[in-house]
Protein backbone atom coordinates (compact mmCIF):
# COMPACT_ATOMS: atom_id res chain seq x y z
CA UNK A 1 0.00 0.00 0.00
CA UNK A 2 1.23 3.78 -0.87
CA UNK A 3 2.36 5.66 2.23
CA UNK A 4 3.53 9.33 2.30
CA UNK A 5 5.72 10.90 4.88
CA UNK A 6 6.13 14.35 5.10
CA UNK A 7 9.68 15.41 7.05
CA UNK A 8 11.25 18.64 8.12
CA UNK A 9 11.63 21.57 10.59
CA UNK A 10 8.66 22.16 12.35
CA UNK A 11 10.29 25.54 13.37
CA UNK A 12 11.09 28.01 10.73
CA UNK A 13 12.25 31.85 11.34
CA UNK A 14 11.06 34.63 9.64
CA UNK A 15 12.83 35.78 6.49
CA UNK A 16 14.18 31.89 5.79
CA UNK A 17 13.33 29.24 3.53
CA UNK A 18 10.67 26.44 4.69
CA UNK A 19 12.58 22.84 3.20
CA UNK A 20 10.11 19.77 3.72
CA UNK A 21 10.88 16.23 1.47
CA UNK A 22 8.24 13.62 1.10
CA UNK A 23 9.32 9.98 1.19
CA UNK A 24 7.21 7.70 -0.85
CA UNK A 25 6.91 4.34 0.21
CA UNK A 26 4.88 0.88 -1.27
CA UNK A 27 5.83 2.36 -4.97
CA UNK A 28 7.97 4.19 -6.91
CA UNK A 29 7.90 7.99 -7.51
CA UNK A 30 8.36 7.45 -11.40
CA UNK A 31 5.46 5.86 -12.37
CA UNK A 32 4.09 7.55 -15.79
CA UNK A 33 0.47 7.97 -14.77
CA UNK A 34 0.98 10.30 -11.86
CA UNK A 35 2.15 13.51 -9.94
CA UNK A 36 3.09 14.73 -6.79
CA UNK A 37 1.99 17.79 -4.64
CA UNK A 38 2.31 19.89 -1.88
CA UNK A 39 -0.87 21.15 -0.17
CA UNK A 40 -1.34 23.42 2.76
CA UNK A 41 -3.18 24.29 5.80
CA UNK A 42 -3.72 27.49 7.84
CA UNK A 43 -4.86 27.24 11.57
CA UNK A 44 -8.47 26.98 11.35
CA UNK A 45 -8.09 27.45 7.74
CA UNK A 46 -9.18 25.57 4.70
CA UNK A 47 -6.80 23.61 2.12
CA UNK A 48 -4.80 25.67 -0.12
CA UNK A 49 -2.53 23.97 -3.30
CA UNK A 50 1.19 24.84 -3.43
CA UNK A 51 2.02 22.99 -6.36
CA UNK A 52 2.83 19.65 -8.49
CA UNK A 53 5.33 17.81 -9.60
CA UNK A 54 5.91 14.77 -12.77
CA UNK A 55 8.76 12.48 -12.21
CA UNK A 56 10.22 14.15 -15.00
CA UNK A 57 10.85 17.66 -13.53
CA UNK A 58 7.26 19.37 -14.87
CA UNK A 59 6.21 21.61 -12.50
CA UNK A 60 3.09 23.49 -11.44
CA UNK A 61 2.90 26.40 -8.98
CA UNK A 62 -0.10 28.59 -6.85
CA UNK A 63 0.13 31.82 -8.98
CA UNK A 64 0.18 33.18 -5.29
CA UNK A 65 2.88 31.13 -4.69
CA UNK A 66 5.28 31.20 -7.57
CA UNK A 67 7.84 33.77 -7.05
CA UNK A 68 8.79 31.82 -3.36
CA UNK A 69 8.30 27.73 -4.30
CA UNK A 70 10.40 25.29 -5.70
CA UNK A 71 9.55 21.76 -6.08
CA UNK A 72 11.87 19.33 -7.49
CA UNK A 73 11.81 15.18 -7.41
CA UNK A 74 14.70 12.80 -6.72
CA UNK A 75 13.70 9.34 -7.87
CA UNK A 76 17.06 7.90 -6.10
CA UNK A 77 15.39 8.45 -3.30
CA UNK A 78 11.77 8.28 -4.07
CA UNK A 79 11.21 11.49 -2.96
CA UNK A 80 10.22 15.07 -4.09
CA UNK A 81 10.74 18.07 -1.63
CA UNK A 82 9.41 21.41 -1.33
CA UNK A 83 11.07 24.92 -0.53
CA UNK A 84 9.51 28.10 0.25
CA UNK A 85 11.56 31.05 0.65
CA UNK A 86 11.18 34.54 2.77
CA UNK A 87 8.73 32.73 4.75
CA UNK A 88 6.20 34.97 7.17
CA UNK A 89 3.99 34.35 9.69
CA UNK A 90 0.92 34.03 7.16
CA UNK A 91 2.82 30.25 5.80
CA UNK A 92 2.22 28.69 9.43
CA UNK A 93 0.75 26.26 8.60
CA UNK A 94 0.34 21.75 8.17
CA UNK A 95 1.98 20.79 5.09
CA UNK A 96 0.78 17.73 3.34
CA UNK A 97 1.85 15.80 0.44
CA UNK A 98 -0.20 13.77 -1.79
CA UNK A 99 -0.62 12.00 -4.81
CA UNK A 100 -2.61 13.03 -7.70
CA UNK A 101 -3.27 10.45 -10.31
CA UNK A 102 -3.28 12.02 -13.91
CA UNK A 103 -6.30 10.77 -15.14
CA UNK A 104 -8.43 12.33 -12.37
CA UNK A 105 -8.94 15.90 -10.80
CA UNK A 106 -8.89 14.56 -7.44
CA UNK A 107 -5.45 13.47 -4.82
CA UNK A 108 -5.82 9.68 -3.83
CA UNK A 109 -2.91 9.19 -1.31
CA UNK A 110 -2.22 12.02 1.37
CA UNK A 111 0.48 12.05 4.13
CA UNK A 112 -0.33 12.41 7.48
CA UNK A 113 1.04 16.28 7.61
CA UNK A 114 3.53 18.20 8.75
CA UNK A 115 3.22 21.47 10.95
CA UNK A 116 4.99 24.08 10.55
CA UNK A 117 5.76 26.94 12.49
CA UNK A 118 7.85 30.44 10.95
CA UNK A 119 8.24 32.33 14.38
CA UNK A 120 11.64 34.06 15.73
CA UNK B 1 -8.35 31.39 -11.22
CA UNK B 2 -11.02 28.96 -11.27
CA UNK B 3 -13.03 29.98 -7.44
CA UNK B 4 -14.94 27.31 -5.93
CA UNK B 5 -18.08 28.28 -3.51
CA UNK B 6 -19.41 25.96 -1.16
CA UNK B 7 -22.89 26.07 0.11
CA UNK B 8 -23.66 26.10 2.83
CA UNK B 9 -20.86 26.98 5.12
CA UNK B 10 -22.69 24.96 7.94
CA UNK B 11 -25.35 21.90 7.33
CA UNK B 12 -26.91 20.71 10.74
CA UNK B 13 -28.10 17.84 10.53
CA UNK B 14 -29.32 14.34 12.25
CA UNK B 15 -27.72 10.69 12.02
CA UNK B 16 -29.83 8.83 9.47
CA UNK B 17 -30.85 12.27 7.66
CA UNK B 18 -29.75 13.05 4.35
CA UNK B 19 -27.14 16.24 3.49
CA UNK B 20 -26.83 17.55 0.10
CA UNK B 21 -23.88 19.92 0.31
CA UNK B 22 -23.09 22.21 -3.04
CA UNK B 23 -19.84 23.49 -4.86
CA UNK B 24 -20.54 25.96 -7.52
CA UNK B 25 -17.23 26.91 -9.69
CA UNK B 26 -16.97 30.52 -11.44
CA UNK B 27 -16.53 29.04 -14.81
CA UNK B 28 -16.85 25.52 -16.28
CA UNK B 29 -14.11 22.69 -15.02
CA UNK B 30 -15.98 19.94 -17.13
CA UNK B 31 -16.05 16.92 -14.77
CA UNK B 32 -12.73 17.61 -13.30
CA UNK B 33 -14.10 18.18 -9.99
CA UNK B 34 -13.51 15.87 -6.45
CA UNK B 35 -14.79 15.67 -2.96
CA UNK B 36 -12.80 15.01 0.12
CA UNK B 37 -13.49 14.54 4.04
CA UNK B 38 -11.75 16.24 6.72
CA UNK B 39 -11.96 14.83 10.64
CA UNK B 40 -10.30 17.39 13.31
CA UNK B 41 -6.07 16.36 13.29
CA UNK B 42 -6.43 14.35 10.30
CA UNK B 43 -4.83 14.39 6.64
CA UNK B 44 -8.40 15.22 3.84
CA UNK B 45 -9.66 11.65 2.30
CA UNK B 46 -11.05 11.45 -1.15
CA UNK B 47 -14.57 10.41 -1.23
CA UNK B 48 -15.86 10.96 -5.17
CA UNK B 49 -13.25 12.38 -8.13
CA UNK B 50 -14.05 13.56 -11.75
CA UNK B 51 -17.59 14.48 -10.42
CA UNK B 52 -19.10 10.90 -9.41
CA UNK B 53 -16.90 8.58 -9.39
CA UNK B 54 -16.35 6.77 -5.80
CA UNK B 55 -12.78 6.81 -4.53
CA UNK B 56 -11.82 3.29 -3.26
CA UNK B 57 -13.21 1.64 -0.10
CA UNK B 58 -16.12 4.87 -0.15
CA UNK B 59 -19.39 3.51 1.41
CA UNK B 60 -22.36 3.68 -1.21
CA UNK B 61 -23.90 6.02 0.71
CA UNK B 62 -21.57 9.57 -0.81
CA UNK B 63 -22.11 10.03 -4.37
CA UNK B 64 -21.85 12.91 -6.89
CA UNK B 65 -23.40 14.64 -9.66
CA UNK B 66 -22.90 17.33 -12.03
CA UNK B 67 -20.64 19.11 -14.05
CA UNK B 68 -19.96 21.98 -15.88
CA UNK B 69 -20.25 24.44 -12.86
CA UNK B 70 -22.34 23.17 -10.28
CA UNK B 71 -21.81 19.84 -8.37
CA UNK B 72 -23.45 17.82 -5.70
CA UNK B 73 -21.79 15.48 -2.77
CA UNK B 74 -25.18 13.67 -1.59
CA UNK B 75 -24.48 11.59 1.69
CA UNK B 76 -27.90 9.55 2.10
CA UNK B 77 -28.33 8.10 5.78
CA UNK B 78 -26.04 10.04 7.90
CA UNK B 79 -23.31 7.66 10.01
CA UNK B 80 -22.11 9.24 13.24
CA UNK B 81 -18.81 9.21 11.37
CA UNK B 82 -19.67 11.49 8.34
CA UNK B 83 -19.60 14.44 10.94
CA UNK B 84 -16.78 16.50 9.46
CA UNK B 85 -15.65 19.03 7.19
CA UNK B 86 -16.02 18.78 3.35
CA UNK B 87 -14.18 20.14 0.29
CA UNK B 88 -14.80 20.19 -3.29
CA UNK B 89 -11.66 20.64 -5.50
CA UNK B 90 -10.82 21.55 -9.32
CA UNK B 91 -7.79 20.67 -11.52
CA UNK B 92 -7.93 22.83 -14.36
CA UNK B 93 -5.05 23.22 -17.04
CA UNK B 94 -3.49 21.48 -14.14
CA UNK B 95 -4.20 24.64 -11.78
CA UNK B 96 -5.94 23.00 -8.73
CA UNK B 97 -8.07 25.31 -6.22
CA UNK B 98 -10.33 24.43 -3.36
CA UNK B 99 -13.85 25.56 -2.17
CA UNK B 100 -13.76 27.13 1.41
CA UNK B 101 -15.32 23.96 2.96
CA UNK B 102 -18.84 23.20 4.26
CA UNK B 103 -18.69 21.71 8.25
CA UNK B 104 -21.42 19.07 8.34
CA UNK B 105 -22.12 18.73 12.39
CA UNK B 106 -25.03 16.87 14.30
CA UNK B 107 -28.10 18.81 15.18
Amino acid sequence: QLQLQESGPGLVKPSETLSLTCTVSGGFISGSNYYWGWIRQSPGKGLAWIGSIFYSGSTYYNPSLKSRVTISVDTSKNQFSLKLSSVAAADTAVYYCCRLPAWVGGMDVWGQGTTVTVSS
Amino acid sequence: EIVLTQSPATLSLSPGERATLSCRASQSVSSFLAWYQQHPGQAPRLLIYDASNRATDIPARFSGSGSGTDFTLTISGLEPEDFAVYYCQQRSNWQVTFGQGTRLEIK
